[in-house]
Formats: structure tokens, sequence, C-alpha cells
């Protein structure tokens, strides 16, 4: 079965500075896409970005880059020049057949 | 306007109460998806469904049922309500994907805040 497994419940980083949430997986299927959603204290569910399992290279989107070991089964988060609206929650999906199934999350709180 | 809305976005309600949250989506996706979140669970998924004509059941169905009305509503049920029903309840949709790896993002609606007294 499908896992997913965020492992930092919280992490806390400098305003400007670089932060890296993990992220690993376990399928046996060859063909699945990765996930990053952003959860604000307000609730919703923000998309970020997407990696797909042929994909050669580490997706990116703006701040956020995908760090896509597939030999290790790790999908990381990395967040560049973190702000202080990028403290929220943090969840790590992995998509098989159409369906998400979510990691527990990651805290991240950014001071100033 | 939003693209995925919930109704209602918070509701409470007592033990043995039939309730039904509605999510209605102007994507134009045929894929839509129940899930909950608890604290310290992520999201786990309840029902979804690929087309007007297709309902499967997700990994925690027990306890809920759901309605496709249309290709842009998607209903979830409670059809006697308990305490640890109490939730954060997200509709989602997506498009099929092109080519491989699963890329059909979810879009997520706001969210219903239940709590089950």
């Amino acid at each position: 079965a499908q896992k997913i497994t965020q492992t930092q419940p919280g992490m806390f980083v400098q305003e400007k500075e670089a932060v890296t949430l993990d992220c690993t997986y376990d399928t046996s299927d060859p063909s699945y896409g990765l996930f990053w959603y952003k959860q604000p204290s307000s609730g919703e569910m923000i998309f970020l970005i997407y990696q797909g399992s042929y994909d050669q290279q580490n997706a990116t989107e703006g701040r956020y880059s995908l760090n896509f070991q597939k030999a290790r089964k790790s999908a990381n988060l990395v967040i560049s020049a973190s702000q202080l609206g990028d403290s929220a929650m943090y969840f790590c999906a992995m998509s098989l057949y159409g369906k998400l199934t979510f990691g527990q999350g990651t805290i991240l709180t950014v001071h100033p | 306007d939003a693209d995925v809305t919930q109704t209602p976005r918070n509701r409470i309600t007592k033990t043995g109460k039939r309730i039904m949250l509605e999510c209605s989506q102007t994507k134009g996706h045929d894929r839509m998806y129940w899930y909950r979140q608890d604290p310290g669970l992520g999201l786990r998924l309840i029902y979804y469904s690929f087309d007007v004509k297709d309902i499967n059941k997700g990994e925690i169905s027990d306890g809920y049922s759901v309605s496709r009305q249309a290709q842009a509503k998607f209903s979830l049920s409670l059809e006697s309500a308990i305490p640890n029903q109490t939730a954060l309840y997200f509709c989602a949709t997506s498009d099929l994907g092109s080519g491989q790896g699963n890329k059909e993002t979810q879009y997520f609606g706001p969210g219903t805040r239940l709590l089950v007294l």
C-alpha cells in the first residue's frame, strides 16, 4: 500500500533563509505523482508544486523547488528566501490512479 | 468567484442528526473528491467520483454517503452524525492529467468545519 511520511512535526526558519521540508514515500507502482500543498491558518489548501515519477529534472515554481531523489523515494520541498507569509502547515501527497494520499504535515514557522 | 465552493462553511449539529455538505465547482472538472482532516492526521479520502455515473469509496467511507447530482455538484451526507465525525471536510476537483506521472492536480474548496455534539 502507498504511504507518505513527513517526519518533521514542526520546523523553524529565519526570515530570508532557505528551509527544507522532508517527505518520503513508498509505492511499487512506477507511475505516480508527488505534490506539495500549503495550508495557512485560515484553513484552505493551496497547491504549490508537482513532480512526476518520470520527470528527469526537479520541479521548480518560483521560490519553491522539489528535491526529487527517486532511488531514496524522497520528495523534499525547498523554500528559498523564506517570508513571514510562508508560516503554515505543509503537506506532501502522492497521486496514484487519480487518488491522493497525504502525509501528516509539517508546521513551518518563519521568524522575523 | 471561487472555483470550488462548499456550503455550509461551518456547521454544528447533534448526535444522530442527518446532515449534508455540498460542493460545487466551476472548473469544468470531471473528478471530484471528499476528504476529512483531523488534527495530526493529514487529509483522508472519504469518497471520490471520476464522472457523474462513477462513485467510489475511499479510505474512510463508513458512516458517509455521497451523491453526484451533476458534473459540477458532489454532496456528502452523514446519515446519523456521531461526535468522532467532528472534523474539517474538504471537497476537491481535478481533471484527467495528460501523459505519465499521475499529474492530476487537485484543487480544494475552502472547507467545512463540522462539530458534532
